[in-house]
């Protein structure tokens, strides 16, 4: 099967200070990868979709300008939480769907945030 | 805009029982997925079963079946002889055709009981 990985899994920041978090498909290339955030007892809220060699495109009331996406190859996005606060305390998770095949979604096992 | 309404935010069942878990979705698209996602408490999001809107028979995949509707755009969810390891929370979850996100449902908390 396709696996996914973020790194890390876990991470304490202080808040004002930036954190970065890693999608990668590990056995097979991914165009498109989708960021989501999912709050304590809540649902899976997409963020922004990813697109390699693109801009990422965001959904509204995400501000592009607090996380910032790069999808630089067909294996990696990145998800930056820049001057993060307590209220960006969350668990964000990737997906990923095989290029040219997009019956079914990957995800990666989530990161999880805390901003002190 | 697609949307998709679990309204059973908790079910329990006994173990070795049978359980089904409501979803209705709504999309304006008439090439879609629909998905039922586990997620225990490790929290890693895992595909339980998935149903092409075009196919007319109801996805099976052992002690899982989903009852599709396409009419009354319902899409549920049976598990047959539950098991102790099937506690988690559910979410049932829509897509357009291409390489598009998911859409989620609130989610529904299953507990099973020995």
């Amino acid at each position: 099967g396709a696996v996914v990985s973020q790194h890390p899994s876990r991470v304490i920041c202080k808040s004002g200070t930036s954190v970065k978090i890693e999608c990668r498909s590990l056995d097979f290339q991914a165009t498109t990868m989708f960021w989501y955030r999912q709050f304590p007892k809540q649902s899976l809220m997409l963020m922004a979709t990813s697109n390699e060699g693109s801009k990422a495109t965001y959904e509204q009331g995400v501000e592009k300008d607090k996380f910032l996406i790069n999808h630089a190859s067909l294996t990696l996005s990145t998800l930056t939480v820049t001057s993060a606060h307590p209220e960006d305390s969350s668990f964000y998770i990737c997906s990923a769907g095989r290029t040219g095949w997009v019956h079914e979604q990957y995800f990666g096992p989530g990161t999880r945030l805390t901003v002190t | 805009a697609q949307t998709v309404t679990q309204s059973q935010p908790e079910m329990s069942v006994q173990e070795a029982e049978t359980v089904t878990l409501s979803c209705t979705y709504d999309t304006s698209e008439s090439d879609y997925y629909l998905f039922w996602y586990k997620q225990p408490p490790s929290r890693q999001m895992i595909l339980v079963i998935r149903q092409e809107a075009y196919k007319q028979q109801n996805a099976t995949e052992n002690r899982f079946s989903v009852n599709f509707q396409k009419a009354a755009k319902s899409f549920s969810l049976k598990i047959s002889d539950s098991q102790l390891g099937d506690a988690a929370m559910y979410f049932c979850a829509s897509r357009n055709s291409g390489n598009t996100p998911l859409v989620f449902g609130k989610g529904t908390r299953l507990s099973v009981i020995a």
